[in-house]
């Protein structure tokens, strides 16, 4: 069975300071992988996709970026976090081939103070 | 870009009534549209889902009529419970691969004993 991990599960951090969060899918090869980021109570609002290691597109301009550094995992990161980056960022995963239903990580929740 | 508008915002009911969850799209491009929830706590779940080509779905209490003229669909549950309370998201995969996804803003369900 696949499963999807997030970490760190949530994060307290300064405006200015460096961020990373990391996802990791286990049990399936070449998943397609998207970053999403959602403020509270609010919609998802998606940041990134990726088909293939080493390939990622961004959907919207949020001062981050994301690498694919492995098959089976995706990195979210900026140098300097802004205040508007408090959220919670959810990783997913999809079949190879064309976008599918997603399936959903548990989520790092981020205040940026 | 593709724009996804869902309505209500909120809907409170008493056990045993039905629903009617509204969301409308913009881009005739659209062609894959999965409904997911999340509950308190729990990962955001895919839940159903209906393509382009399809005006209708079916799976337990859970029925998705979606309009392609119009650029509709519905989401009907019956015979709600207590377990169903949740935020409802409606989304559209667009671009090229359908990997480009939009979220409707959600729909607040709270269903009372």
């Amino acid at each position: 069975a696949q499963t999807i991990h997030q970490w760190p599960v949530a994060e307290i951090k300064a405006v200015g300071s460096p961020l990373s969060l990391g996802c990791t899918i286990k049990g399936k090869s070449s998943p397609n992988l998207y970053w999403y980021w959602q403020a509270t109570g609010g919609t998802l609002q998606q940041l990134f996709y990726s088909i293939t290691v080493g390939q990622v597109e961004s959907v919207v301009q949020l001062n981050l970026s994301a690498s694919r550094p492995k098959d089976d995992q995706f990195i979210l990161s900026t140098e300097k976090l802004l205040l508007s980056h408090s959220g919670f960022y959810l990783c997913a995963w999809s079949p190879p081939g064309q976008g599918d239903t997603q399936y959903f990580g548990p989520g790092t929740r981020l205040l940026v103070l | 870009g593709e724009q996804v508008e869902q309505l209500p915002s909120s809907l409170i009911v008493q056990e045993g009534a039905s629903v009617l969850i509204n969301c409308s799209y913009t881009d005739s491009a659209s062609v894959y549209f999965p409904w997911y929830k999340q509950e308190p706590g729990k990962r955001l779940q895919f839940i159903i889902d209906i393509r382009s080509n399809m005006e209708r779905k079916q799976t337990q209490r859970l029925t998705l009529l979606f309009d392609k003229k119009t650029k509709h669909l519905s989401l009907h549950i019956t015979a709600t419970q207590p377990g169903d309370s949740a935020i409802y998201f409606c989304s559209a995969s667009s671009g090229t691969g359908g990997y480009k996804v939009v979220f409707g803003s959600g729909t607040r369900l709270l269903v009372s004993p």
